[in-house]
């Protein structure tokens, strides 16, 4: 069975600060690992994925995450926040099948402030 | 690209009646699409995959007859929640994938309110 825990349901950091989104995964096959963003009352936008190549991971909006085997671990990070980063941001874990289900974590609430 | 649309965006009804929310995928062909419900402040939560052609496969816990998935076609599945009552009050979001590939694209979501 697989399971996506994200490490604190808000965060808050200043315009221009770093943002760090902890998620952490299990999977008993090897993963494919995924964040979402949803802004309010609309569904979900895919920001970036790890498919088992590069383990550090781009994606839109500046946004990037490393996959880190050893820790179980798929954080998002960006170097400097914009006020549109605000959003809630889900990690979500398909156990190695290329079209399998998703299994989402409990979502970050991210804010950003002046 | 691959664009998912998902309608109506906003349905209030009374309790008793039925809804029927439709997921397309507009611009390609999605043999598999997911049914998601999220409670307010909650992640979301896998209700059932829809394969075209052939019967939806429900999460433990949900109720099969309550909620009807129907795939007709490679561009379309449609969620009815039959016989609404306030607690299926929720937010349901579609998703599909396209080319059998590993990334889900998902509808605006569908706010469903029954009073």
């Amino acid at each position: 069975a697989q399971s996506v825990t994200q490490l604190g349901s808000h965060v808050s950091v200043s315009e221009g600060a770093l943002v760090l989104l902890r998620c952490n995964y299990s999977s008993s096959v090897p993963p494919y690992l995924f964040w979402y963003v949803q802004y309010p009352n609309q569904g979900l936008q895919l920001l970036l994925k790890y498919t088992s190549a590069a383990t550090l991971v781009k994606g839109i909006n500046g946004f990037e995450a490393e996959f880190k085997k050893s820790e179980t671990s798929f954080h998002l990070t960006k170097p400097s926040a914009h006020m549109s980063d605000a959003a809630e941001y889900f990690c979500a874990v398909s156990e190695g099948t290329s079209y399998g289900k998703l299994t989402f974590g409990q979502g970050t609430i991210l804010t950003v402030h002046p | 690209g691959a664009v998912v649309s998902q309608h109506p965006s906003r349905v209030i009804c009374k309790s008793g009646t039925s809804v029927k929310i439709e997921c397309r995928s507009l611009d390609f062909q999605a043999t598999t699409m997911f049914w998601y419900r999220q409670f307010p402040k909650q992640s979301l939560m896998l209700m059932a995959t829809s394969n075209e052609g052939s019967k939806a496969t429900y999460e433990q816990g949900v109720e099969k007859d309550k909620f009807l998935i129907n795939h007709a076609s490679l561009t379309l599945s449609t969620l009815t929640v039959t016989s609404a009552h306030p607690e299926d009050s929720s937010f349901y979001i579609c998703s599909a994938i396209k080319d059998r590939g590993n990334i889900q694209y998902f509808g605006a979501g569908t706010r469903l309110s029954v009073l």
